[in-house]
């Protein structure tokens, strides 16, 4: 069953603006992942955060994790048009995970 | 780099027949998984496996069964495909290091679309 559950299902800015997307789970995680899919392709991880930390970034991105609210937020600051792509959160727990149905983003030029 | 990669990009096969969906990861990877990826239904996972010969059923594991003899090849097998069938296939491989659970980053090859006429 799908844990994740991201927030909007799709979002539309311009260019340098920054775009946040929110993840929900339900139950216990070790860690939780933010993937990217660009149309028709795989997904490519972007970056993971454990179950004891709060906040990571990595380059424009940042990450944070509320385990009490069992909730995760992705910011993308000075979007680009080519960070145009669909966004899923993963919840892993004892080696499997478990994606949401992902955040549809567009960036206009 | 890691690299996952999924013999076919795009097949066309028609209902009832036998198809295999190849995936091979060059990582020495522990974990091998197939994921079916649907318009509205996000990721799904159809079955996984930890090991040479091991394998776990996922979410939604009817209609498919899957075959690792070797580590690094992990095939997904439709025995009669059906039109619902017709979707995006995602393999992917991820690490197990033994007493570690919060690692698990997950790495995908670039999908097959399967269409089932």
């Amino acid at each position: 069953s799908q844990q994740g559950e991201e927030d909007p299902q799709a979002l539309s800015i311009q260019e340098g603006e920054n775009a946040t997307m929110n993840c929900s789970y339900k139950t216990s995680i070790n860690n939780l992942q933010w993937y990217r899919q660009n149309s028709g392709r795989g997904l490519v991880h972007l970056i993971l955060i454990r179950s004891n930390e709060r906040e990571k970034h990595s380059g424009r991105l940042r990450v944070t994790l509320d385990t009490s609210k069992k909730s995760s937020s992705l910011l993308i600051t000075a979007s680009r048009a080519a960070d145009t792509a669909s966004y899923f959160c993963a919840t892993a727990w004892a080696g499997k995970s478990t994606f949401g149905d992902g955040t549809t983003l567009t960036v206009k030029p | 780099d890691v690299k996952v990669t999924q013999s076919s990009r795009y097949l066309v096969k028609r209902t009832g027949e036998k198809v295999f969906l190849e995936c091979v990861q060059d990582m020495d990877h522990e974990n091998m998984f197939w994921y079916r990826q649907d318009p509205g239904l996000g990721l799904r996972l159809i079955y996984f496996s930890y090991d040479v010969k091991m394998k776990e059923k996922g979410d939604i594991p009817e209609g498919y069964s899957v075959s690792r003899e070797k580590k690094e090849r992990f095939s997904l097998i439709l025995e009669s495909a059906s039109t619902n069938q017709t979707s995006m296939y995602l393999c992917a491989s991820s690490y197990w290091l033994a007493g570690d659970s919060s690692g698990n980053t997950i790495y995908f090859g670039e999908g097959s679309w399967l269409t089932v006429v």
